[in-house]
């Protein structure tokens, strides 16, 4: 069963917009919840994450949003720029599966001009 | 900090022959995954090693794939008698103790012939 769902396969934004990208989660247990970057040809990149106990986590331009009781979440993508342009990557992890990341089937970003 | 090591970054192997995929983490960190990226399946967990100790291969096909960390600088993933279907990005990734942030390499592209 897919235990973490990213809502869409593809977004696609203009320069300066806010990209808004889902997640959705079933498993409870999970606490920690980190959303990753990837460039092709490249590893995933650690962008941002937030744990269970907050509703909202902002580093810059990149903010979390995260509804415990809904079991879902959402990373908003400020003033979005070309070069952030990438797949997308919901992750989580909870104490009983250790630091054992479940990750969603991304979503690909593209920001146009 | 050079971050994971992964290497090689392309590895072609002939169907029936063995792959090895080397990673070095990043230095003093305790905890090492390997993933393993499909454009169908997404990123899937292998398996998982603390301390050098094997925690959890739950995701590692019980034949043919084998990993071992003889020290806490590096480890090895072995894919015995390679098919068609393991071609794919095999990623290792390390996390320190305690800590959650998981860091990615670039990667392993193993393709079968």
């Amino acid at each position: 069963q897919q235990q973490v769902r990213q809502s869409s396969q593809s977004l696609t934004v203009w320069e300066g917009e806010t990209a808004i990208l889902n997640c959705s989660y079933e498993n409870s247990a999970f606490d920690y919840f980190p959303w990753y970057q990837q460039f092709p040809g490249e590893g995933p990149a650690l962008l941002i994450a937030i744990r269970s106990v907050s509703d909202k986590k902002e580093d810059g331009r990149f903010t979390i949003f995260f509804n415990k009781r809904e079991k879902n979440l959402s990373l908003h993508i400020k003033d979005s720029q070309p070069g952030d342009s990438a797949t997308y990557f919901c992750a989580a992890s909870g104490a009983s599966s250790g630091q054992k990341l479940v990750f969603g089937q991304g979503t690909i970003l593209k920001v146009y001009l | 900090n050079a971050g994971v090591i992964q290497t090689p970054r392309h590895k072609v192997t002939g169907k029936g022959q063995e792959a090895t995929l080397w990673c070095e983490p990043i230095s003093g960190h305790s905890a090492v995954f390997w993933y393993r990226q499909t454009i169908v399946q997404g990123l899937e967990f292998l398996t998982y090693f603390r301390n050098q100790a094997p925690i959890d291969d739950s995701g590692m096909p019980k034949e043919r794939f084998s990993a071992q960390m003889p020290n806490q600088s590096h480890s090895t993933l072995k894919i015995q008698s390679t098919q068609p279907q393991d071609s794919a990005v095999y990623l290792c990734a390390s996390s320190s103790s305690g800590n959650t942030e998981v860091f990615f390499g670039k990667g392993t592209r193993l393709t079968v012939v």
